[in-house]
């Protein structure tokens, strides 16, 4: 499968909202709503932030959500916070208990 | 809540085999499925295959077909990962995590994420 596309790269400024898409295909985000999006800070583990398409787990901010239309699935933090700046990447079930991941986002906040 | 530690880190020659472990924190590894996700350096993440915990179920990416090898080993709720013929764009740090469903059935998320292991593969 091909790695979903994703921005290498946003930015905002404190307070603002932004939103980072995840584009697939009809095989994968088109056609199962099993889209997941992990939080990666520098030299640290991944942690899921929101999971089947716009489930959040326990815990997690509620300034986060998660979307999808089509083939494109999004991801949107309101009101960015310094603490939000990391790396972003989604995650999409694929059939046959496979997966495939975007290449990730960093997320800037200026 | 399942937590997962993984073993340390390794440097391996062109051609060779490594074998990494992820050990379970409790029992409950067991209603999982536990999938292997790496990233090289600087890079994003990659799939490289699922197993069932208790059922042995498997799958892996295309790209490593042949060249992967997960196992689990319920005495010791342990999950292991072996990837042969190593190159030098193996070298990266190797996650297990474990593999969730909901009521909807569909293993389709990981949470928790073990803390990575890293691969050097180098001559």
């Amino acid at each position: 499968q091909s790695a979903l596309t994703q921005p290498a790269s946003v930015s905002g400024s404190p307070g603002q909202s932004i939103t980072i898409s995840c584009t697939g295909t009809s095989r994968d985000v088109g056609r199962y709503d099993f889209v997941s999006w992990y939080q990666q800070h520098p030299g640290k583990v991944p942690k899921l932030i929101i999971y089947e398409v716009s489930e959040r787990p326990s815990g997690v901010s509620n300034r986060l959500s998660g979307s999808k239309s089509g083939n494109t699935a999004s991801l949107t933090i309101s009101g960015v916070q310094t603490e939000d700046e990391a790396h972003y990447f989604c995650c999409s079930f694929a059939g046959a208990s496979s997966f495939v991941f975007g290449g990730g986002t960093k997320l800037t906040v200026l | 809540q399942v937590y997962l530690v993984q073993s340390g880190p390794e440097v391996k020659k062109p051609g060779a085999s490594v074998k990494v472990s992820c050990k379970a924190s409790n029992h409950t590894f067991f209603n999982y499925g536990i999938s292997w996700v790496r990233q090289a350096p600087g890079e994003g993440v990659e799939w490289m295959g699922w197993i069932s915990a208790r059922q042995g179920n498997r799958n892996s990416a295309q790209k490593f077909q042949g060249r992967v090898t997960m196992t689990t080993d319920t005495s010791t709720n342990t999950a292991y990962m072996e990837l042969r013929s190593l190159t030098s764009g193996d070298t990266a740090v190797y996650y297990c995590a474990v593999t969730r469903r909901t009521k909807t059935g569909t293993y389709n998320f990981f949470d928790p994420w073990g803390q990575g292991t890293l691969v050097t593969v180098s001559s």
